[in-house]
């Protein structure tokens, strides 16, 4: 059965530094999103993508955040300069023709010094 | 705006006991709700979804939702769990008509089932 893949599986930066989440979605799905869960919070919208531009975006996504679909299989989310604060699992999910099936991927673990 | 309030943080359950686990939300627009559950070191999956019809939704392993709107709730249910059902359950809703595909998530519900 075909499946979100996410990496790395765990990541440990410094605070400031610039870090890039993979993500490749399952084959032919067209709309993309990522979501975050602080430790013992809450799932978190972040962006949703579709047709190779963001369609929506959360308080959170500001201009330290940015998404790409570089080469029509992968997916990524990149913050330019990591805070304390977004220490949290990143997850990723897919869906197809209907948007309300979304396939999500196991997560990043993100954990910023 | 839309919000989902998960009032049990943790179920422990005997296994083949019955068990409930329930979501409310709120939203000044038509929605549409669904559970996830993710079971450890894996991602959510999706488990049953309300998008429109009859009020009461199964899922292919004995799980079951009814959406009620005069009280705001879509409560899961399982008549009979297993060891294999413990995992954390996750309510969402989205707006009916939402294009985008955001999900508001509750808390999480973790679902505990004891031999």
């Amino acid at each position: 059965e075909p499946e979100v893949t996410q990496t790395p599986s765990h990541q440990v930066t410094q605070m400031g530094q610039e870090v890039i989440l993979r993500c490749v979605p399952i084959s032919n799905h067209l709309y993309f999103y990522w979501y975050r869960q602080i430790l013992g919070q809450k799932v978190e919208f972040l962006v949703s993508f579709y047709n190779n531009e963001i369609s929506e975006k959360s308080e959170i996504f500001d201009d330290q955040f940015s998404v790409e679909r570089p080469d029509g299989s992968n997916f990524t989310l990149k913050i330019r300069s990591t805070k304390l604060e977004d220490s949290a699992m990143y997850f990723c999910a897919s869906s197809g023709g209907v948007w309300w099936t979304q396939y999500f991927g196991p997560g990043t673990r993100l954990l910023v010094l | 705006a839309q919000s989902v309030t998960q009032l049990d943080s943790q179920v422990p359950v005997f296994e083949e006991a019955p068990v409930e686990l329930r979501c409310n939300y709120s939203s000044s627009v038509s929605v549409y709700l669904f559970w996830y559950v993710q079971y450890p070191n894996q991602g959510l999956q999706l488990l049953l979804k309300y998008l429109s019809g009859s009020t009461l939704v199964e899922s292919i392993n004995g799980f079951e939702a009814e959406f009620n709107k005069s009280q705001t709730s879509f409560h899961l249910r399982k008549p009979s769990v297993h060891i294999s059902d413990t995992a954390e359950y996750f309510c969402a809703v989205s707006a009916g008509s939402s294009n985008t595909g955001k999900l508001i998530f509750g808390q999480g519900t973790t679902l505990q089932v004891k031999p």
